[in-house]
């Protein structure tokens, strides 16, 4: 079946503006999770879903930072007003739930790029 | 909280040799381990996890893990590596007190040379 689809792919944005990341999980999956992948650093926690509520949001970096989830599925992750520190891959994975014997299913990830 | 080091950022080594990447956890409760692959231009994918049981666990493509409570660590080994094997390695922890999310180590980028 299909997998984790992120998009757009690749973003190009100039500081100050706003973006917008997409994640379509796998379905019937109901744990959904946002990880930025910065050159050296690993991955970052950023947020989890537990269908449409987020327990933990301790690792957005600021209140620039936000993220929903609707109907249990899509997931948009927001920047706004983007600054040069946030370039990094933003990646999207989901689980069939949130526990010990749910790994993680990854997204290619969005590549983004502050200019 | 829980937390994951992975003490070598990078690991060279030569086709066929036998290889080690190290990883360590901080956690005051059971835990539930995990490495994932990321090979070049790739998603990362799940190679073994330790949920209880037995403390060696064995994953895809010939690599295995051994859990070691009392050391806290969860070392990836591989008897002999190929080519093929060059990727990046992440560590990853879960337990109830994070309630139940995903951390992971900084990664290790496993280089096999010819």
């Amino acid at each position: 079946g299909a997998g984790v689809s992120q998009s757009p792919s690749n973003k190009v944005t100039e500081k100050g503006k706003d973006v917008e990341l997409r994640c379509d999980p796998i379905s019937g999956h109901t744990a959904l999770y946002w990880y930025r992948q910065s050159l050296g650093q690993g991955l970052e926690f950023l947020i989890y879903f537990q269908g449409n509520s987020a327990p933990d949001k301790s690792g957005l970096p600021s209140d620039r930072f936000s993220a929903e989830r609707t109907g249990g599925s899509v997931s948009t992750l927001t920047i706004q007003r983007t600054q040069q520190e946030d370039s990094a891959v933003y990646l999207c994975a989901s689980s069939l739930g949130v526990g010990y014997n749910s790994p993680l299913h990854f997204g290619n990830g969005t590549r983004l790029t502050v200019t | 909280a829980q937390s994951v080091t992975q003490l070598d950022s990078q690991v060279p080594v030569f086709e066929e040799a036998p290889v080690e990447l190290r990883c360590n956890y901080s956690s005051s409760v059971s835990v539930y381990l995990f490495w994932y692959v990321q090979y070049p231009n790739q998603g990362l994918q799940l190679l073994l996890k330790y949920l209880s049981g037995s403390t060696l666990v064995k994953g895809i493509n010939g690599f295995e893990a051994e859990f070691n409570k009392s050391q806290t660590s969860f070392h990836l080994r591989k008897p002999s590596v190929h080519i093929s094997d060059t990727a990046e390695y992440f560590c990853a922890v879960s337990d109830q007190s994070g309630g139940f999310k995903t951390i992971f180590g900084a990664g290790t980028r496993l280089f096999v040379k010819a």
